[in-house]
């Protein structure tokens, strides 16, 4: 079974300072990891993956997320927020099997101050 | 990164009557399409997933007779929402996974459906 957890379902920080969005997973197969981001009534657009090759990925706007086995996590971060990053921020898990299925987080929502 | 649309955006409906929703991979091939619900402020709830050619494997809880999902195509896939109620009004979303890139999902822009 597969899960993921999001520490904080809502975060504010202010325009400029470091975004940390906390993401541990539970998997009883290796992990692919994802995060992605919502914007209000819009789908899901992929920020960065995690398929078992380098462990911190980068992504799309300046994301980045390190994946640590030892503490089964999958933070995303970026170092000076915009307020553009303004939305809501979803984890999710797969199998590496074609057939497998993403398990979504509950969700972060990153509220960037003035 | 891949596109996905999906027609309509939007659709207000009376109750009783169905709905057909359209989702389209435009720049790739979808041998698998999910079908997710979304109620406002939450995560996404998989409702069924779809193979091209073959019928949807619904989640738990998901009434098949009721979401009727149709892959006939390795780029089109629908949802029909049948005898809709106030209590299926809701974010509708898909998403493609395929080729080139059989690692991610991409998702399509939403449906919100609204059931008076």
């Amino acid at each position: 079974a597969q899960s993921v957890t999001q520490l904080g379902s809502h975060v504010s920080v202010s325009e400029g300072a470091l975004v940390l969005l906390r993401c541990n997973y539970s998997s009883s197969v290796p992990p692919y990891l994802f995060w992605y981001v919502q914007y209000p009534n819009q789908g899901l657009q992929l920020l960065l993956k995690y398929t078992s090759a380098a462990t911190l990925v980068k992504g799309i706007n300046g994301f980045e997320a390190e994946f640590k086995k030892s503490e089964t996590s999958f933070h995303l971060t970026k170092p000076s927020a915009h307020m553009s990053d303004a939305a809501e921020y979803f984890c999710a898990v797969s199998g590496s099997g074609a057939t497998n299925k993403l398990i979504f987080g509950t969700g972060t929502l990153l509220a960037v101050q003035p | 990164g891949a596109v996905v649309s999906q027609h309509p955006s939007w659709v207000i409906c009376k109750s009783g009557t169905s709905v057909k929703i359209e989702c389209r991979s435009l720049d790739f091939q979808a041998t698998t399409m999910f079908w997710y619900r979304q109620f406002p402020k939450q995560s996404l709830m998989l409702m069924a997933t779809s193979n091209e050619g073959s019928k949807a494997t619904y989640e738990q809880g998901v009434e098949k007779d009721k979401f009727l999902i149709n892959h006939a195509s390795l780029t089109l896939s629908t949802l029909t929402v049948t005898s809709a109620h106030p209590e299926d009004s809701s974010f509708y979303i898909c998403s493609g996974r395929g080729h080139p890139d059989k690692g991610s999902q991409y998702f399509g822009p939403g449906t919100r459906l609204t059931v008076l």
